[in-house]
């Protein structure tokens, strides 16, 4: 069983920053997903990344693939209060999925 | 909207009580995936169905159990209810087995067992 650990676990910051959240794991992963998870909400995919040393960006955010496949990271630009939710990895399995903890994220206007 | 949906929204019960949670998942989608989230233990998989038949089993009590059915809808029984059992139940279905296809969740169901 793959352990996820995923930090910060709280984050709180002012609209406008950047910030930085991180997935990590001893066990290397074949892909790796990141969902966001809105308050009251189920979790949404954001991205899958598939290959070691892969970068995705999907507007303000940036996904990275760490080379050795064992971790991941999530970069928000200019951070604003729609960003706000509960931010999830997962690595990628048909057969149900592992998550980390998660990083709860707050923006506050 | 994920396409999947989930009935009641809420539920309140006591211990000792059962109760069904249901989910019908996106048009076209053979996979249903039930999972549950708590505070404590965050986000887990209890288990997987696919076209009607088991396929995977995650973290799911004895004292639960689940089957989807030939319109492939699936329900989650939950029997002798404890007070940790409450939490958000998540449905999640998927078309195919690429590592492309992804899990849509549905809105959940929120357990409180008094």
């Amino acid at each position: 069983t793959q352990l996820l650990e995923q930090s910060p676990q709280f984050l709180s910051i002012q609209e406008g920053e950047n910030l930085t959240v991180y997935c990590n794991s001893s066990s290397v992963f074949s892909s790796l997903q990141w969902y966001r998870q809105e308050p009251g909400e189920g979790p949404v995919l954001l991205v899958t990344v598939v290959t070691g040393g892969e970068v995705k960006k999907l507007k303000r955010l940036t996904f990275q693939f760490g080379d050795a496949r064992k971790d991941s990271s999530l970069h928000i630009t200019a951070a604003q209060p729609g960003d706000t939710g509960l931010y999830l990895c997962a690595p990628w399995s048909y057969d149900g999925l592992t998550f980390g903890k998660g990083t709860h994220l707050i923006i506050q206007p | 909207d994920s396409g999947v949906t989930q009935t009641p929204k809420h539920l309140i019960t006591a211990t000792g009580q059962r109760v069904t949670l249901r989910c019908s998942p996106r048009s076209g989608d053979l996979s249903v995936y039930w999972y549950q989230q708590s505070l404590d233990q965050g986000l887990q998989f209890l288990i997987q169905y696919y076209n009607g038949e088991e396929r995977a089993k995650g973290n799911i009590l004895e004292r639960f159990s689940a089957q989807q059915f030939p319109d492939l809808h699936s329900e989650l029984n939950l029997s002798s209810l404890e007070l940790g059992d409450s939490a958000l139940y998540f449905c999640a279905s998927r078309l195919g087995r690429s590592n492309t296809d992804t899990q849509y969740f549905g809105p959940g169901t929120r357990l409180t067992v008094l």
